[in-house]
């Protein structure tokens, strides 16, 4: 069965500091990756995603992240965090099949 | 994407009784599931609803505790039977259009069980 770690649960940063949220994965075979947003009082959001190609994706809001398959790893990085960017953060994988399993999140908050 | 609603939006339930929570979406999708997210912890997913047939339950659900209907490609139910303050989570659909695709999803549907 697959599974998703995520290490660091909370994370508090100023403004304008550079962001960056492990996320690792445990499956051998051809996985989709996935960076999910809930921002407080709001629903879950689609950050930005992998399936194949550049392995550096770029999502919304400044967000990337880089799959390095060697590390079974998909980090989640901002350079320059804001406010607005106070949320949860989890990532997420699936295979071939439907399933779409969870890390357990990560909690950030930027301090103004 | 798509447009996914979810009513009611929040509830407060007595012990024993059982609530059906509606997930709506603007396009047809191939794909429709739902996952629980109790407090303070990540999301989990309950079970696949299929179309047409009966739904495909993750390990520790049972079709008993929470029935799932989709009676088509745009709708679907998800009923939390005889509740317990356990069952108190964060109720959500997500949809996709294919097995491996991007799932979205639903504003969720908040349970408080007294």
């Amino acid at each position: 069965a697959q599974s998703v770690s995520q290490h660091n649960h909370h994370v508090i940063l100023s403004e304008a500091a550079s962001l960056e949220l492990g996320c690792n994965y445990s499956y051998g075979g051809t996985v989709n990756l996935f960076w999910y947003v809930q921002y407080p009082g709001q629903h879950l959001q689609l950050l930005l995603k992998y399936f194949s190609g550049d392995p550096l994706v770029k999502g919304i809001k400044g967000f990337e992240a880089e799959f390095i398959k060697s590390k079974f790893s998909f980090n989640l990085r901002k350079p320059s965090v804001q406010w607005s960017d106070t949320a949860e953060y989890f990532c997420a994988v699936n295979n071939a099949g439907n399933m779409l399993t969870f890390g357990g999140g990560t909690r950030l908050m930027v301090k103004p | 994407s798509a447009v996914i609603s979810q009513k009611p939006s929040r509830d407060i339930c007595q012990r024993g009784t059982s609530l059906t929570i509606q997930c709506q979406v603007d396009s047809q999708v191939t794909m429709m599931f739902w996952y629980r997210q109790q407090p303070g912890q990540s999301l989990t997913l309950i079970a696949t609803a299929n179309q047409g047939s009966e739904a495909t339950y993750e390990s520790g659900f049972v079709i008993d505790k929470f029935p799932i209907s989709r009676p088509n490609l745009t709708f679907s139910t998800l009923t939390v039977s005889n509740m317990s303050p356990e069952d108190s989570s964060i109720y959500l659909c997500s949809v996709g259009t294919s097995g491996a695709d991007t799932q979205y999803f639903g504003p969720g549907t908040r349970l408080t069980v007294l």
